[in-house]
């Protein structure tokens, strides 16, 4: 069966420092793969997916940016987080148009 | 676009019906439901395909009217364990691979004893 795994669980982190968020899926070959942010109390805003290897879209502009280096990882980075970065941060896959996607744990990230 | 949920909350009492509407502006491919309980991650309920198709599972069901571009969830004989808020998901059915999940804002489902 597929697994999806996301770390850390919570992070804290200072303004200004760097960031990096993995993800990895197993059991599966070439998932699509993407990136949520949810706001306490909100919704969930789309911020990356792939669809394979070094192919990555972007859906909002900000200063965070996302790699996949292997077929079934997903990094997400920041060179330097802001505030407005805080927030619930979810890895998702699915195997193609039309089929669910599955959430990881996701990552608690609060800026200080 | 994103799709629009109503209500934006509901409080039920146990043993009560609910529904949860998803409407979009755009032609859909599918409609995605999920079920997300607080502090913790969404979980996949059902999907449902064009072709207006209607799904149960268990006591919640939904159904897709693909001409109106509008999706249903049902609760029926709520049960405790069913509060959470409520997410619905768009796929595009715009020419070309869509591989991206609209999600609207959600729906607080609040189930009382």
């Amino acid at each position: 069966s597929q697994t999806i795994h996301q770390w850390p669980a919570t992070l804290v982190q200072p303004v200004g420092s760097p960031l990096s968020l993995e993800c990895t899926v197993e059991g599966t070959s070439n998932p699509n793969l993407y990136w949520y942010r949810q706001a306490a109390g909100r919704g969930l805003q789309l911020l990356f997916y792939s669809v394979g290897i070094g192919q990555i879209s972007s859906e909002v502009p900000q200063n965070l940016s996302a790699s996949r280096p292997q077929d079934r990882q997903f990094i997400l980075s920041s060179k330097k987080l802001l505030l407005s970065d805080s927030g619930f941060y979810l890895c998702a896959w699915s195997k193609q148009i039309g089929q669910p996607q599955h959430f990881g744990d996701g990552t608690r990230l609060s800026i200080l | 676009q994103q799709p629009v949920q109503s209500p934006q909350a509901v409080i039920l009492r146990e043993g009560e019906d609910a529904v949860i509407n998803c409407s979009s502006s755009k032609a859909l491919y599918s409609v995605h439901w999920y079920r997300q309980k607080h502090g913790e991650a969404p979980v996949f309920l059902m999907i449902l395909l064009k072709g207006g198709e209607q799904k149960g599972h268990d006591k919640i069901s939904a159904s897709f009217n693909e001409k109106k571009q509008q999706s249903s969830l049902y609760l029926t004989a709520s049960q405790l364990s069913y509060s959470g808020t409520y997410f619905c998901g768009t796929e595009s059915a715009s020419g070309g691979s869509n591989y991206k999940l609209t999600f609207g804002k959600g729906t607080l489902l609040t189930v009382n004893p």
